[in-house]
């Protein structure tokens, strides 16, 4: 039982490149989230979903975009990086809305 | 609107004495409360929640919490700190918002523990 993992840890993107952040469960978790985590910010939603099929954006969605074909996976799209986006982004995932949220390990990007 | 905050950006305590971190929040309805832990370069990890029924909640690590209702708050305490508690200590509240349940964390505290 792997719990939440996320890849890659680290990545440097250059302002405009795209990339996507990939968020895996092994706990049959209808809820899955994405946040970042800027220093003294605490953790912004950036999307979430409550089940295969359904998302829906959070507080900071701009600049990002999600899918959710399986329960499993929910992977986090950035289409044109920008310096704004460098962060620390982790996926989350839950059995409910106001349940226990279990956190992957993280992955650091740096836009430059 | 719900929100949670957390009066102290950065506590230092030296080890073996006691802590508490504050947690004040905002929300209309019975709260769902929740403490989560993250140690440098590392996941949040779920310290203890408090859903309903006794109002001081045990949880891992040695850490308990007490809500308040009068007061909006739910604090974090310890007893007698250990050098592996130094992180950054984050409290959550469970709330409907956007349509759905969803949490709102505060922006965290982060524990220096001096030897």
């Amino acid at each position: 039982n792997a719990g939440v993992t996320q890849t890659p840890k680290f990545r440097i993107l250059k302002i405009g490149q795209s990339m996507t952040l990939q968020c895996a469960q092994d706990m049959n978790h209808n809820y899955m989230y994405w946040y970042r985590q800027d220093p003294g910010m605490g953790l912004k939603l950036i999307y979430y979903s409550v089940g295969a099929g359904i998302t829906d954006k959070g507080e900071v969605p701009n600049g990002y975009n999600v899918s959710r074909s399986t329960t499993e996976d929910f992977p986090l799209r950035l289409e044109l990086a920008a310096p704004s986006q460098t962060s620390v982004y982790f996926c989350a995932s839950s059995s409910g809305g106001s349940e226990t949220q279990y956190f992957g390990p993280g992955t650091r990007l740096l836009v430059l | 609107a719900q929100s949670v905050t957390q009066p102290d950006i950065h506590i230092t305590v030296s080890e073996g004495a006691s802590l508490e971190l504050r947690c004040n929040y905002s929300y209309g309805a019975t709260p769902y409360l929740f403490w989560y832990v993250q140690s440098p370069g590392q996941g949040l990890q779920l310290l203890l929640k408090y859903f309903s029924g006794d109002t001081l909640v045990q949880g891992i690590k040695g850490f308990e919490a007490e809500f308040k209702r009068s007061q909006s708050s739910f604090n974090l305490r310890k007893p007698s700190v250990h050098w592996s508690d130094a992180a950054e200590y984050f409290c959550a509240v469970g709330a409907i918002w956007g349509g759905s349940e969803k949490l709102v964390f505060g922006k965290g505290t982060k524990l220096t523990v001096n030897p």
